[in-house]
């Protein structure tokens, strides 16, 4: 079946230091890959999102590039700010509607100033 | 942007007594609801979809006499954990999808369910 596996958090990073969470997928036909957050006493919502092979999603200056040959969409920030401190959810669907999410376990990055 | 309001972010009770978590979405009306579960240390599990005035449809293995969903109104769906037991300690969140050819979810907090 389809799932998403997402490295284990959390991870502590200082600031402006450079962030990547893994994120691999197991999906039938093509899906669309999604990275979503959530702040602290907040909702989860979209970071970013691609649909298609080579696509890169990119948000606040964040980056995933889909990646269908090694079936992953890795999240990374060149510069992370306390600000960024969060739980980061990497999901996919194959619905077109893009609404059945299959979820990551989350990772919790912690960053210090 | 949309908010998604869920409430209560953290509940405890005893076993055997009922809970209600509600999702309202407070800016738009939601033709569905989403309802998903997070066990300590795993994925958001999708629960239940729920559209407005009709039955729920839930997901493989999600007992639908134990986890009530109603979506009365285009901006509430309520979920009622019936005769609550340790094991349905757990984290819960609702998502809200506006109407047609809008694909972007809004999610609400989330409720800590913990039951003594």
């Amino acid at each position: 079946g389809n799932s998403v596996t997402q490295m284990e958090g959390p991870v502590t990073l200082s600031e402006e230091a450079f962030l990547t969470i893994n994120c691999t997928y197991t999906a039938t036909g093509y899906p669309s890959l999604f990275w979503y957050v959530q702040y602290p006493g907040e909702g989860l919502q979209l970071l970013l999102k691609a649909t298609k092979a080579d696509d890169k999603g990119s948000n606040k200056g964040f980056e995933a590039t889909y990646r269908k040959e090694t079936t992953s969409f890795h999240l990374e920030k060149g510069s992370v700010q306390v600000s960024d401190s969060a739980v980061y959810f990497c999901a996919l669907t194959t619905n077109q509607a893009g609404t059945a999410l299959i979820f990551g376990k989350g990772t919790t990055l912690s960053v210090s100033s | 942007g949309a908010v998604v309001s869920q409430h209560p972010s953290r509940v405890i009770c005893k076993s055997g007594t009922s809970v209600k978590i509600e999702c309202r979405s407070l800016d738009f009306q939601a033709t569905t609801m989403f309802w998903y579960r997070q066990f300590p240390k795993q994925s958001l599990m999708l629960m239940a979809t729920s559209n407005e005035g009709s039955k729920a449809t839930y997901e493989q293995g999600v007992e639908k006499d134990k986890f009530l969903i109603n979506h009365a109104s285009l901006t509430l769906s309520t979920l009622t954990v019936t005769s609550a037991h340790p094991e349905d300690s757990s984290f819960y969140i609702c998502s809200a999808l506006p109407g047609q050819g809008d694909e972007k979810l809004f999610f609400g907090s989330g409720t800590q369910l913990s039951v003594l």
